[in-house]
């Protein structure tokens, strides 16, 4: 399977500052990668899908970059409503054998 | 608007096999362009793909997990459904159906679930 890591495991930042979180392929995923956020009792919400294309209504805030083994997502003035917990996702294989990073807690610092 | 709904036992006790239903809403499962699929998350910790089907009733499963799950269809129903068997403390977690969209092989999950917990205890 292909292993995805995420960092840092937990981000502090303050609102109004750009956010960084980093996504790592254990081998390529060509553009087949898709960044989720999460807030505690909640699904997922898709956020960037192939690599840099924002789901519908998605504010411009956020951005995703990269190919191949590895990814970054931007959000460029931290909202309050944006602390929560965000997962890269590959899906790069067919059959699938879709794996997920570990997670990334974007924290009020 | 698209709404996906879990539905089966918050409780199932060890041994026993758990059974999932996921109500579509507002689209139609027998699209071609989509896929469903199952995945879950333990308290505390990340996402793991369960597997997936497609209208035709192809299906796709987690290694780690095909020998124990089963996923099956009812498109006169607009469902698709889960089967775990042999559930342990381990299998314990908030579970998630979804849609999955995308081409040429390449699926992302743009929908999804509320999740359902489901716990595995005597």
């Amino acid at each position: 399977d292909i292993v995805m890591m995420q960092s840092p495991a937990t981000l502090s930042v303050s609102p109004g500052e750009r956010a960084i979180l980093s996504c790592r392929a254990s081998q390529s995923v060509g553009s087949n990668l898709a960044w989720y956020q999460q807030k505690p009792g909640h699904a997922p919400r898709l956020l960037i899908y192939d690599a840099s294309t924002r789901a519908t209504g998605i504010p411009v805030r956020f951005s995703g970059s990269g190919s191949g083994t590895e990814f970054t997502l931007t959000i460029s003035s931290l909202q309050s409503e944006d602390f929560a917990v965000y997962y890269c996702h590959q899906y790069t294989i067919w059959p699938p054998r879709y794996t997920f990073g570990q997670g990334t807690k974007l924290e009020i610092k | 608007q698209l709404q996906l709904q879990e539905s089966g036992p918050g409780l199932v006790k060890p041994s026993e096999t758990l059974s999932l239903t996921c109500t579509v809403s507002g689209g139609s499962i027998s699209s071609s362009l989509y896929y469903w699929g199952w995945f879950r998350q333990p308290p505390g910790k990340g996402l793991e793909w369960i597997g997936t089907i497609y209208y035709s009733g192809s299906t796709y499963y987690n290694p780690s997990l095909q020998s124990r799950v089963t996923i099956s269809i009812d498109k006169s129903k607009n469902q698709f459904s889960l089967e775990v068997r042999s559930e342990t403390a381990a299998d314990t977690a908030v579970y998630f159906c979804a849609r999955h969209k995308g081409g040429s092989g390449h699926y992302y999950v743009d929908f999804w679930g509320q999740g359902t917990l489901v716990t595995v205890s005597s």
